[in-house]
């Protein structure tokens, strides 16, 4: 199985700072990489696809980038409604594997 | 709007089985693959298994194989997760999931869940 390991597994941050989280598999997975956000007590929404892909209605201060086996989720500038729990997920071959997750909290 | 209502979540004991429920609306149910993903209590997201779009393929994590058994019903457009022998760690919410139809191994649609609680 591919193991996917996310950091930091938490940030502080203020409104308006750059985050930057990454993520990297055990091996290579191309750039069959998912992004996704989840809140408390929600579904995940899925933000990012195939490593840099922003999802239909998916604010532009979201990107990803990377190949192989190291990714990266990086928020623009944070807006109140992005605090929340961040997971990476390979996609490259079964069984699906997520991330640990970085939980994003207010500085 | 595509919506993944799952319900039979609950309380069961050791050893016992429970069967999850996923009503699905909004898109033809037919075409996609399906998933279920878990979730413990505080703790990150699991792939359990998915299925293909006619049910002639099935895959599982490796911790749930030979006990928990993924089905569809088309007609009803209904997915299904069959838990048996189930054990503490299999408590969780279980998310029904929608497979990305463009995307292989993406989830692009997850359900509300529904959380399945083992406990003596």
């Amino acid at each position: 199985d591919i193991q996917m390991t996310q950091s930091p597994s938490s940030v502080s941050a203020s409104v308006g700072d750059r985050v930057t989280i990454t993520c990297r598999a055990s091996q290579g997975i191309s750039s069959w990489l998912a992004w996704y956000q989840q809140k408390p007590g929600k579904a995940p929404k899925l933000l990012i696809y195939t490593a840099s892909n922003l999802q239909s209605g998916v604010p532009s201060r979201f990107s990803g980038s990377g190949s192989g086996t190291d990714f990266t989720l990086t928020i623009s500038s944070l807006q109140p409604e992005d605090f929340a729990t961040y997971y990476c997920q390979q996609a490259n071959s079964l069984p699906l594997t997520f991330g640990g997750g970085t939980k994003v909290e207010i500085k | 709007e595509v919506q993944l209502v799952e319900s039979g979540g609950g309380l069961v004991q050791p050893g016992g089985s429970l069967r999850l429920s996923c009503a699905a609306s909004g898109f033809t149910f037919s075409s996609y693959w399906m998933s279920w993903v878990r979730q413990a209590p505080g703790k990150g997201l699991e792939w359990v298994a998915n299925i293909i779009q006619d049910g002639s393929e099935k895959y599982y994590v490796d911790s749930v194989k030979g006990r928990f058994t993924i089905s569809r019903d088309n007609a009803k457009n209904s997915l299904s997760l069959q838990m048996n022998s189930l054990r503490v760690e299999d408590t969780a919410v279980y998310y029904c999931a929608r497979d990305s139809p463009s995307v292989r191994g993406h989830i692009d649609y997850w359900g509300q869940g529904t959380l399945v609680t083992v406990s003596s």
